[in-house]
């Protein structure tokens, strides 16, 4: 069972460059999520989806858009990457509302630098 | 603002010992609250709690949420070296958001 797959696993981005990640899930979930990880900080929601063609801010979104053109993929843009940006970004899928019947299904996570 | 607190940050114990990692929270529209265990990758799901009281079991690990007091407690009890890990509290919240505020985590290491 594949679950949440992210692509790719590490980049270094130099800063003003632009990426995309790729997250993929095999689960038919209707929400996703893009979270970023930050020492000391715990996880803060970037952006989400709550179905095909829909995206939403979360509590970080400066900087970043999303895209969630088919149900089973979502992806994260960083249009001219900042030192700032440097994290860990996790993926993660629900089948409802995460938190209130279901449970996030979460990616193995893509370590990003920018130098 | 949502926050959601866990405490110790860290915590060093020897295989065997029995350990309580706390998470407390202050929300609006609390709906559930959830803990996660981290080891190297990806964050994995072992409780939803949204019932004072009630204890959640599997294993060696156990939580139980105090709705009044706004704080869960996960237990891990004959604790193994695999249980070294950070282990995140996350707090959902209802409305249009949907999505989970997340503690620091607590960072436990299990040595022999």
């Amino acid at each position: 069972n594949a679950g949440v797959t992210q692509t790719p696993k590490f980049r270094v981005l130099k800063t003003g460059q632009s990426m995309t990640l790729l997250c993929a899930q095999d689960m038919n979930h209707e929400y996703m999520y893009w979270y970023r990880q930050d020492p000391g900080m715990g996880l803060r929601l970037i952006h989400y989806s709550v179905g095909e063609g829909t995206t939403a801010k979360g509590e970080v979104p400066d900087g970043y858009n999303v895209s969630r053109l088919k149900k089973q993929n979502f992806l994260l843009g960083l249009e001219s990457a900042a030192p700032s940006q440097t994290s860990v970004y996790f993926c993660a899928s629900s089948y409802m509302r995460t938190g209130l019947r279901s449970e996030a299904f979460f990616g193995q996570g893509t370590r990003l630098t920018v130098v | 603002e949502d926050k959601v607190v866990q405490s110790p940050l860290s915590l060093v114990v020897h295989e065997g010992d029995t350990v309580t990692l706390n998470c407390s929270y202050e929300v609006t529209n609390f709906r559930s609250l959830l803990w996660y265990k981290q080891e190297k990758k990806a964050p994995t799901f072992l409780f939803m709690l949204t019932s004072s009281g009630i204890e959640k079991k599997s294993g060696r690990l156990s939580s139980i949420l105090d709705k009044k007091e706004l704080f869960s407690i996960l237990n891990i009890t004959a604790t193994q070296t695999g249980d070294s890990a950070i282990y995140l509290c996350a707090v959902g919240v209802a409305g249009t958001a949907s999505k989970l505020t997340f503690g620091t985590g607590t960072r436990l290491q299990v040595t022999l």
